[in-house]
């Protein structure tokens, strides 16, 4: 069983671009969560996301950041017209229903986003 | 309200030194606490929880925590570093929020192990 994947590992983009970070989840997980790693820091939390649902966005930076988790294909983390403070690691994780019980996330290798 | 402090951001120890790295805990609720170690440029791993059973908890590669709810403490140890556990930990606490899990994670503490 494949962990959780992130592509790309390592985005670099110039200022005012986008950034597209795709996480697939473990098979048979359900719910897809974001973090946020800056330098020197501890992950924040940004988004917890289900199946076509966006369960709790509260830690998501209120303009040029989205998130979706469609029904088929990976969840997408967006960043529209980024910016240097943008830079971090973005690490997905996710777990399977009913994990409320375990309090277990798989979490992911992450996105690197370099903003230049 | 949670929160996770880790005590020391940097913790050198020598190989076959005692591992100790600190966190405290703020909860309302009784929390739910794990650490997780993060190698260089890779993901987050689970070394171990508690989750309201035994307080002494065992972990992957030899590394154990307990809870102590006086001291709202649940220290990570080692009895014996070894190179290969030189990397960034970092403790959190989950809570059950509506339904699903709302986790926040301390600072994380780089230990470096000196031959």
């Amino acid at each position: 069983n494949a962990g959780v994947m992130q592509n790309p590992r390592h985005l670099v983009r110039r200022r005012g671009q986008e950034a597209r970070l795709r996480c697939s989840p473990m098979k048979g997980h359900s719910h897809v969560y974001w973090y946020r790693q800056l330098p020197e820091e501890g992950l924040k939390f940004m988004v917890y996301l289900q199946k076509e649902n966006i369960i709790d966005e509260s830690g998501m930076p209120k303009e040029r950041f989205s998130a979706e988790f469609p029904k088929e294909g990976p969840s997408i983390l967006r960043i529209q017209q980024v910016v240097r403070g943008d830079s971090a690691a973005y690490f997905c994780a996710s777990s399977p229903p009913g994990s409320t019980r375990t309090y277990e996330q798989y979490f992911g290798p992450g996105t690197r986003l370099t903003v230049t | 309200a949670q929160s996770v402090t880790q005590l020391g951001s940097h913790v050198s120890v020598s190989e076959g030194a005692l591992v100790l790295l600190r966190c405290n805990y703020s909860s309302s609720v009784p929390p739910y606490l794990f650490w997780y170690v993060q190698y260089p440029n890779q993901g987050l791993q689970l070394l171990l929880k508690y989750t309201s059973a035994a307080t002494l908890v065992k972990g992957i590669n030899g590394f154990e925590a307990e809870f102590k709810k006086s001291e709202t403490s649940f220290h990570l140890t080692k009895p014996s570093a070894h190179m290969s556990d030189a990397a960034e930990y970092f403790c959190a606490v989950i809570m059950n929020s509506g339904g699903y899990q709302k986790v926040t994670f301390g600072t994380g503490t780089k230990l470096q192990v000196i031959p």
